[in-house]
């Protein structure tokens, strides 16, 4: 049974710093790997969609990482701003065929202070 | 605007009564989903259909009812509410195989059974 876990659960940082935030999965046969953005009362939004094939993806100042292997993926967000907080979300799927399902991780509540 | 939207986004209700949530999409997508949010951001997988068809229906009360009038459409029907369904609940998407797996996100329903 997949079972993704997100490490630190909350984060606060001055504004500025380049920081990570780590993703695990326990079992490696993945699909892809889906990080989302949540803002308070907001819904998800896509970040970044890495393939099972790929080591990693870039948007801007995001850019994460994929290590099947080891069953993890790390988000870096370079020079954080406070516009950068919120909760973050790492998701795997198994494969991409109609009966799979998104198993998320449990999030990282991320800060920036001004 | 392409994207999935949910109505209502907010819903207050007491318990034993029976409510609905509904869902489209409108970015010509075959899967559709529900998952629920529970009080500590936890996101689990409900519902999933393709094509109108139930293909996932994961360990859920038999109070909730899935609906799927055509394949742009996913409604939410829940009866005799408990405290314990107060939630936020997000509908999502994904494109048919072969696909890139992404699947995108409503804004949520926040329910609340008092």
């Amino acid at each position: 049974k997949q079972e993704v876990t997100q490490i630190p659960a909350a984060l606060s940082v001055p504004e500025g710093e380049n920081l990570v935030l780590n993703c695990s999965f326990t079992d490696s046969a993945i699909y892809n790997l889906q990080w989302f953005r949540q803002d308070p009362g907001k819904g998800l939004t896509s970040l970044l969609l890495i393939q099972s094939s790929q080591r990693e993806q870039t948007s801007g100042r995001l850019n994460a990482s994929l290590d099947k292997s080891s069953g993890r993926s790390t988000l870096y967000i370079a020079a954080s701003q406070p516009g950068d907080s919120a909760t973050y979300l790492c998701a795997v799927r198994r494969d991409g065929g109609a009966t799979n399902k998104l198993i998320f991780g449990t999030g990282t509540l991320l800060a920036v202070q001004p | 605007d392409t994207a999935v939207s949910q109505t209502p986004k907010y819903l207050v209700t007491q318990m034993g009564n029976d409510k609905s949530i509904k869902c489209e999409q409108n970015l010509g997508h075959d899967t559709m989903y529900w998952y629920k949010q529970d009080s500590k951001k936890f996101l689990k997988i409900m519902f999933s259909y393709n094509n109108k068809e139930l293909i996932i229906n994961e360990t859920v009360p038999n109070r909730f009812s899935p609906k799927s009038p055509d394949k742009a459409h996913l409604n939410l029907h829940i009866n005799s509410l408990e405290l314990g369904d107060s939630a936020v609940y997000f509908c999502a998407s994904s494109p048919p195989p072969p696909n890139t797996g992404e699947l995108f996100f409503g804004e949520g329903s926040r329910l609340t059974v008092l």
